[in-house]
């Protein structure tokens, strides 16, 4: 079972540049999200999906955008890349009532 | 709104010994979970506990035990006999089914957490 697959894993950025952030899951789950995380720091929500074709912000949405065109796939975009966005981002997945499954995360270093 | 509290940023706890881990929660929605995660200091996201707002009873999983208070909206986590390996940092996080017809429909947040040290 491959669960939640976030690719990449690492990545560096320069300012101004974009890039997405791709996750996908096979459990056939409705709902998605995307977490950052700074060193030290809880998780914060940037966007979530409740099901294919609907998404809302979190509470961080500033600078990055997604997308829910099928079930399994949830890819984070983001534009003009700036220092403020150096993070670790989560992509998780859940069904209904269910504990969220987690992806090994992705380090992104914006220079 | 949503909310998950968190307010003790680091916590100590001799081996063997047991501690609690707080987390108190604001939401209007009458169907909520509630759920704890460990994160070693590898980065992973481990599930440990999950509580319904509507189930009877505390849950517990092994040595951890969810103190689920709905009145004062608490949702401690109690770790008995701590090992070592429970060194980590630990988060709280609540969502919402959507059946009190809020805007928070679906949305997982978590706390701020908290890093427990178990000393030998």
């Amino acid at each position: 079972n491959a669960g939640v697959t976030q690719t990449p894993k690492f990545r560096i950025l320069k300012i101004g540049q974009s890039m997405t952030l791709q996750c996908t899951q096979d459990m056939n789950h409705n709902y998605m999200y995307w977490y950052r995380q700074d060193p030290g720091m809880g998780l914060k929500l940037i966007y979530y999906s409740v099901g294919a074709g609907i998404t809302d912000k979190g509470e961080v949405p500033n600078g990055y955008n997604v997308s829910r065109s099928t079930t399994e796939d949830f890819p984070l975009r983001l534009e003009l890349a700036a220092p403020s966005q150096t993070s670790v981002y989560f992509c998780a997945s859940t069904g209904r009532g269910a504990e969220a499954f987690f992806g090994q995360g992705t380090r992104l270093t914006v220079v | 709104a949503q909310k998950i509290t968190q307010t003790q940023p680091g916590m100590f706890v001799q081996e063997k010994e047991a501690v609690t881990l707080d987390c108190t929660y604001d939401t209007s929605d009458p169907s909520y979970g509630l759920f704890w995660y460990k994160q070693p200091s590898s980065g992973e996201m481990i599930f440990l506990i999950y509580q319904g707002s509507y189930d009877q009873q505390n849950a517990t999983e092994g040595r951890y035990s969810l103190n689920f208070q709905k009145a004062r909206k608490s949702a401690n986590l109690v770790i008995s006999a701590s090992q070592l390996g429970d060194s980590a940092m630990y988060f709280c996080a609540m969502r919402e089914y959507g059946t009190g017809g809020g805007t928070s429909y679906g949305k997982l947040t978590f706390g701020q957490g908290t890093i427990l040290t178990v000393h030998p």
